[in-house]
């Protein structure tokens, strides 16, 4: 059974500042998908990662997949107020099934 | 074009009850799923689709039917509603292609159990 883990759970961190978010997966997968959710409102994608090697980029944040490992980072840089939200990975399990991390609710001080 | 779209959006019902959460996409997507949101658990898959006619479990069934009649729609039943069904329900949508597998999700269904 696929296990996805996220850490840290709660991250705090002052603007300006840069740190990573780490989500480990139990079982092979090629397909990871990292998603923002601001309180009270729905999931929205930001990357695909598709192969071993992966690397996206959008802005401030940059996420990267190491298939050997299991392990995808989400890496924060130069942090901004407008980052702070629950950021989760999902692991794509066989075809079209995701299991999702338990997230890791980032705040951003100013 | 409306994307994901999740009724109601909010519901209050007594233990025993049953009901329907309703969840359709204008998408043409292929693949549905339904989510429940608990506080420090993440998301969790409750059921999937891959097509039409075409649906299985996902990591907490019990306690859910799904039916996949259309492609457009994937309603979720609770059949005898409990208080430890008390969550954020979400449904999502998504399909292969350009899209890669990308899952757009509905603003959501917050549920109470009493």
């Amino acid at each position: 059974e696929l296990k996805v883990e996220q850490n840290p759970l709660f991250l705090s961190m002052q603007e300006g500042k840069n740190y990573t978010i780490y989500c480990n997966y139990s079982t092979t997968s090629d397909r990871l998908y990292w998603y923002r959710q601001d309180p009270g409102k729905s999931l929205e994608s930001l990357f695909v990662l598709l192969s071993n090697g992966a690397v996206k980029q959008e802005g401030r944040l940059m996420a990267s997949l190491d298939t050997k490992a299991r392990l995808s980072t989400l890496h924060i840089t130069a942090a901004v107020h407008d980052l702070s939200a629950t950021y989760f990975c999902a692991v794509e399990q066989g075809t079209y099934k995701y299991i999702f991390g338990t997230g890791t609710r980032l705040k951003v001080l100013a | 074009n409306a994307g994901v779209t999740q009724t109601p959006k909010f519901q209050v019902l007594k233990t025993g009850q049953s009901m329907t959460l309703q969840c359709a996409q204008d998408m043409n997507h292929e693949y549905m799923s339904w989510y429940r949101q608990d506080p420090g658990m993440g998301l969790r898959l409750i059921h999937y689709s891959v097509g039409a006619g075409i649906t299985d479990q996902g990591e907490v069934p019990n306690g859910y039917n799904v039916s996949r009649s259309t492609t457009e729609d994937f309603p979720l039943r609770l059949l005898s509603a409990a208080p430890s069904q008390t969550s954020v329900y979400f449904c999502a949508s998504s399909d292969s292609g350009l899209a890669k597998n990308i899952q757009y999700f509905g603003a959501g269904t917050r549920l109470s159990v009493l």
